[in-house]
């Protein structure tokens, strides 16, 4: 069965980085897209970041534009978030989830690693 | 970026009642491929997200035949014909037509 674990959440202080990554099993990674998904203690969700099959087609959400990095290692199933200069604002719950081939939509979602960003 | 606006925000509904929750898009949905790339994301309390709905009515594997999605261009609804208790939980709208991808605020549905 289709399976994605996220990993890598903790504290951390403004202005510092953090690596998330996320492992999938039960499809054929190298097929599919995969996004990282972000939710805000108490509040709704926001979509961050998609990357597509071979890695070169990458899309991300205004508020992280410049700051964070979505990569994937097709031998190892993985998709990476690496997030630089993380702000109080970035404190959330992320998801990774895959994409639902060709229908332009997260299918399969984790349970979330969360991150906070506080001094 | 295209916004998303929800109503209602919060839908008390009895048992075994239909619910009904709209979602409005600040410009229209239709991609140039055709496609409308509207979608209905159900939140149980303490999950994750679930895909529910895709392409405004096409229901994803595995979610009963009680939720329906409808609409065209900027306005959307998504039914649930009768409520049951698994049923509690945030809904979602989202589009895809567009980056970024956008959500709507979210609508609280409990029970009665």
């Amino acid at each position: 069965q289709v399976q994605v674990v996220e990993s890598g959440g903790g504290v951390v202080q403004p202005g510092r980085s953090l690596r998330l990554s996320c492992a999938a099993s039960g499809f054929t990674f190298s097929s599919y897209g995969m996004h990282w998904v972000r939710q805000a203690p108490g509040k709704g969700l926001e979509w961050v970041a998609v990357i597509y099959y071979g890695g070169r087609n990458k899309y991300y959400a205004d508020s992280v534009k410049g700051r964070f990095t979505i990569s994937r290692d097709n031998s190892k199933n993985t998709v990476f978030l690496q997030m630089n200069s993380l702000r109080a604002e970035d404190t959330a719950v992320y998801y990774c989830a895959r994409d639902y081939d060709g229908n332009w939509v997260p299918d399969y979602w984790g349970q979330g690693t969360l991150v906070t960003v506080s001094s | 970026d295209i916004v998303m606006t929800q109503t209602p925000l919060s839908s008390p509904v009895t048992l075994g009642q239909p619910a009904s929750i709209s979602c409005r898009s600040s410009q229209s949905l239709v991609h140039s491929d055709g496609n409308t790339y509207l979608s209905w994301l159900q939140q149980r309390p303490g999950q994750p997200p679930r895909l529910l709905i895709y392409k405004i009515s096409n229901r994803f594997s595995g979610v009963p035949d009680r939720f329906s999605g409808s609409g065209a261009g900027t306005d959307f609804t998504l039914k649930i014909s009768r409520v049951e208790a698994e049923d509690v939980g945030i809904y979602y709208c989202m589009q895809a037509t567009q980056f970024p991808w956008t959500f709507g605020q979210g609508t609280k549905v409990e029970i009665k």
